[in-house]
């Protein structure tokens, strides 16, 4: 069972460059997440999803457009790469409503925009 | 808002006890999460608490004080491999299973 696979794992960038950042899940899970783990500010939430088409943003949402076309990927689109987008992403997966169950998490994708 | 405080670093040395605090200020709580996150990997889940108490799992244990606002996170009988960081993670009533993450605790266990 792979549970949450993020790819690629690494990436440079030049400014003003786009990429897309690609998330899967195996647990059919309904609800996903990005975020952005920065040194001395911890897990900041970008775009979560809680279904199949549906998105909305989170903490720090600008710069950044999501999708959510298949229940089983969630992408994360950089439309113009910046240096402050210089980070780790890591996507995370929750099976959705009723009773509370943890965030799992993939491995994430350490981006650098140059 | 909220608010999520923990120590940034804590060193201990293999066998003793530790213990990581976590404190914080929200409305809607609705439990609170703790992560272990080894540097260049992913966060896995240790544990969960939403009402006071002590919860154990093992060499970990994770404690709630929702009057004070207040968590700890227990570790025994350390080993080298427990040298991680550790996340506290608040769940609010807004829905959607969202966490907000403090910053982390850097643990560093010594022979």
């Amino acid at each position: 069972n792979a549970g949450v696979t993020q790819t690629p794992k690494f990436r440079v960038l030049k400014t003003g460059q786009s990429m897309t950042l690609l998330c899967a899940q195996d647990m059919n899970h309904e609800y996903m997440y990005w975020y952005r783990q920065d040194p001395g500010m911890g897990l900041r939430l970008i775009h979560y999803s809680v279904g199949e088409g549906t998105t909305a943003k989170g903490e720090v949402p600008d710069g950044y457009n999501v999708s959510r076309l298949k229940k089983q990927n969630f992408l994360l689109g950089l439309e113009s790469a910046a240096p402050s987008q210089t980070s780790v992403y890591f996507c995370a997966s929750n099976p959705g409503a009723g009773a509370v169950q943890p965030q799992h998490f993939g491995d994430g994708t350490r981006l650098s925009i140059l | 808002g909220q608010n999520i405080d923990q120590p940034t670093e804590m060193t201990a040395t293999e066998g003793a006890i530790v213990q990581i605090n976590c404190t914080y200020q929200t409305s809607g709580f609705n439990g609170l999460f703790w992560y272990q996150q080894h540097a260049g990997e992913a966060p896995t889940f240790l544990s969960y608490n939403v009402l006071d108490g002590l919860e154990e799992k093992g060499r970990f244990s994770s404690f709630l004080s929702r009057s004070k606002g207040y968590s700890y996170l227990l570790l025994k009988e350390l080993q080298m491999k427990d040298s991680a960081s550790y996340l506290c993670a608040v769940r609010r009533n807004t829905g959607f299973q969202k966490l907000v993450f403090g910053t982390g605790t850097r643990l560093l266990v010594s022979p």
